[in-house]
């Protein structure tokens, strides 16, 4: 079936240091969204990528979108202890009719040491 | 405007019981989506509701069930309930149109004995 491979599963940074999640779908993608969830909170929103080889920016994170619409990443340049959760990515899929789905990656799950 | 609301926020209950959880969307919003999440495990997809119709299922027992009302609240429903039933359980509505993002309630932490 349709799969996203979101990679590392965790990882465990210095404060300062950048970090780096990736996402790989089986199958082109609508779009591609990014969550991100604190500690004892719930996802949220952070961006959606349309258009192959977007990039688009958020301060210190750098979203972007493969040229074939299969993979994504998310760069966060000098982490800081506020970066501290697990970032999702999820593939968005479209078809006829306003029929949709989204298929989630596993999360990457960053820590910051202050 | 107020966000997705999730009720109850904790529940504990003994193997074999069931269980409904309630979620309200964004006001405006006519879809909405369940998810099951576990340590490690994710967001684990239920199934999505729009305009009162199941649209998308994910891969659950038959046990986990819901529904969606004419005002696009949403009620989900497990029965006879095991201890790996044991989640964070979310909810999330959005536009359901082209290039939306989801809105996610706080979630129901679901605690089973």
């Amino acid at each position: 079936g349709q799969q996203v491979m979101q990679i590392p599963q965790y990882q465990h940074v210095q404060e300062g240091e950048d970090f780096t999640t990736y996402c790989n779908s089986s199958t082109t993608l609508s779009n591609i969204q990014w969550y991100k969830q604190r500690p004892g909170g719930h996802p949220v929103f952070l961006i959606q990528l349309v258009k192959s080889g977007e990039v688009k920016k958020q301060k210190r994170l750098t979203f972007q979108f493969g040229e074939a619409k299969k993979n994504s990443s998310l760069h966060i340049t000098a982490t800081q202890t506020t970066d501290v959760g697990t970032y999702f990515c999820a593939g968005v899929k479209e078809w006829a009719g306003n029929n949709r789905k989204l298929i989630w990656g596993l999360g990457t799950s960053l820590a910051v040491n202050p | 405007k107020a966000g997705v609301t999730q009720t109850p926020r904790y529940l504990i209950k003994t193997r074999g019981q069931q269980v409904t959880l309630s979620c309200s969307p964004i006001s405006g919003h006519r879809s909405v989506s369940w998810y099951q999440q576990t340590p490690g495990q994710g967001l684990q997809f239920l199934f999505e509701y729009f305009s009162e119709t199941q649209r998308n299922k994910g891969n659950f027992p038959g046990r986990f069930s819901g529904r969606q009302f004419s005002n696009s609240r949403s009620e989900m429903n497990v029965s006879t309930l095991e201890l790996g039933d044991s989640a964070l359980y979310l909810c999330a509505s959005s536009l359901y149109v082209r290039n939306t993002e989801a809105f996610f309630g706080q979630g129901t932490r679901l605690t089973v004995v």
